[in-house]
């Protein structure tokens, strides 16, 4: 069985702060990892994903995500935040084998100015 | 057209109406998906079809009855709905695990279907 835990519905930052959202999973098979964003009246993008090889990667619009095993998180992180990031992120997961990606709850990440 | 469309973008719609939402995706994918998408929940996978044939199902009740025609279309009917059902319903589609070749299983949506339900 499969879960995504997000820490956090909310998230608020500053425009040129760090932006960390933070994701852990459960997985029984090696995992496939996401980071989806929703802007509002949207469907979800793609970000970033980890399948194998180099455990930290970086995604669209400045974004990376670091897959640590040993404590199972999947953490988005963007080093300046910018007003147009604001918008709701999703951490999900998936196994080799099936159809099943299993989202977590969404992090709305507000910016302020 | 490119990638995932869906339509109705928006729809409303009594308790005894029958309407359908449609989606179609160009992106030469084989399997796809209808999720659903309520405020404070996480997304809930409803149906999963591959190769146009039905692989998940996730006891989703029965006046929602997918359809999918062919690897490029899927449509979700909708009959004798509650108004809990009202939601975004999104639609997404991915390469197929049959292919024979390593899938990572990445979504691509669409701007999904919003459901109101009066």
């Amino acid at each position: 069985a499969q879960s995504v835990t997000q820490l956090g519905s909310h998230v608020s930052v500053s425009e040129g702060a760090l932006v960390l959202l933070r994701c852990n999973y459960s997985s029984s098979v090696p995992p496939y990892l996401f980071w989806y964003v929703q802007y509002p009246n949207q469907g979800l993008q793609l970000l970033l994903k980890y399948t194998t090889g180099a455990t930290l990667v970086k995604g669209i619009n400045g974004f990376e995500a670091e897959f640590k095993k040993s404590e199972t998180s999947f953490h988005l992180t963007k080093p300046s935040a910018h007003m147009s990031d604001a918008a709701e992120y999703f951490c999900a997961v998936s196994g080799t084998g099936g159809f099943k990606t299993i989202f977590g709850a969404g992090t709305r990440l507000f910016v302020k100015a | 057209e490119t990638g995932v469309t869906q339509t109705p973008r928006h729809l409303v719609m009594g308790m005894t109406n029958k309407k359908s939402l449609k989606c179609e995706q160009h992106l030469g994918h084989n399997a796809m998906y209808w999720y659903k998408q309520s405020a404070k929940k996480p997304l809930e996978l409803m149906f999963v079809y591959s190769l146009e044939e039905r692989v998940e199902n996730n006891s989703v009740p029965s006046r929602f009855s997918p359809e999918c025609p062919n690897s490029s279309h899927l449509f979700l009917h909708l009959h004798t709905l509650q108004p809990e059902d009202s939601a975004l319903y999104l639609c997404a589609s991915s390469q197929s695990w049959d292919r024979g070749r390593l899938n990572t299983g990445e979504l691509f949506f669409g701007e999904g279907s919003r459901l109101t339900v009066l």
